[in-house]
């Protein structure tokens, strides 16, 4: 059974700063995604990861795969509070599978 | 483009009660996926429709059930209510290409509140 795990689960960090968020999952999986959820709204997708070695970057944040380690990482450089929200990275192991999500990672930027 | 649309935002229920969520996905998107959000137990997926049949489903009880019609519209429903049944309920839609290249849409979501 496909498992999606994120570390860490609560972030907190000072404006300024750099910081990355890792999303391990357990089997091989087309497709990496990462979504941001603000409190008491819905999810917006951020990212689709489809190859070994890809990299992503909107912004303030830059995401990565690795798919033999099966672990992707999201940085965040220079964190604004704009930022504070929930993470999610997500798995599905072809694109006709379930998409799978990770707990989410609660990012809170202090000023 | 419209967005998806859930409705209703809101429900409140009595245990043993029954309910009807809709979901009206992005136009075009033929697939259609729906999720459990507890703040215990995160996002659970309970299952995707594409073209009118249940593709994929997750580990809930079969008191959910959901449907798909023609033009990809998608219902759930869950009888006979349970307290833990109260949550926020995700429709996402999405356009399966053969680049692969589709996230999936959400909704607002459904909260439903059972009592």
């Amino acid at each position: 059974e496909l498992k999606v795990e994120q570390n860490p689960l609560f972030l907190s960090m000072q404006e300024g700063k750099n910081y990355t968020i890792y999303c391990n999952y357990s089997t091989t999986s087309d497709r990496l995604y990462w979504y941001r959820q603000d409190p008491g709204k819905s999810l917006e997708s951020l990212f689709v990861l489809l190859s070994n070695g890809a990299v992503k970057q909107e912004g303030r944040l830059m995401a990565s795969l690795d798919t033999k380690a099966r672990l992707s990482t999201l940085h965040i450089t220079a964190a604004v509070h704009d930022l504070s929200a929930t993470y999610f990275c997500a798995v599905d192991r072809t694109s006709y599978d379930k998409v799978i999500f990770g707990p989410g990672t609660s990012l809170s930027v202090i000023p | 483009k419209a967005g998806v649309t859930q409705t209703p935002r809101y429900l409140i229920k009595t245990r043993g009660q029954q309910v009807t969520l809709s979901c009206s996905p992005i136009s075009g998107h033929r697939s259609v996926s729906w999720y459990q959000q507890t703040p215990g137990q995160g996002l659970q997926f309970l299952f995707e429709y594409f073209s009118e049949t249940q593709r994929n489903k997750g580990n809930f009880p079969g008191r959910f059930s959901g449907r798909q019609f023609s033009n990809s519209r998608s219902e759930m429903n869950v009888s006979t209510l349970e307290l833990g049944d109260s949550a926020l309920y995700l429709c996402a839609s999405s356009d399966p290409k053969h680049d692969g290249n589709s996230p999936l849409h959400f909704g607002n979501g459904t909260r439903l509140t059972v009592t």
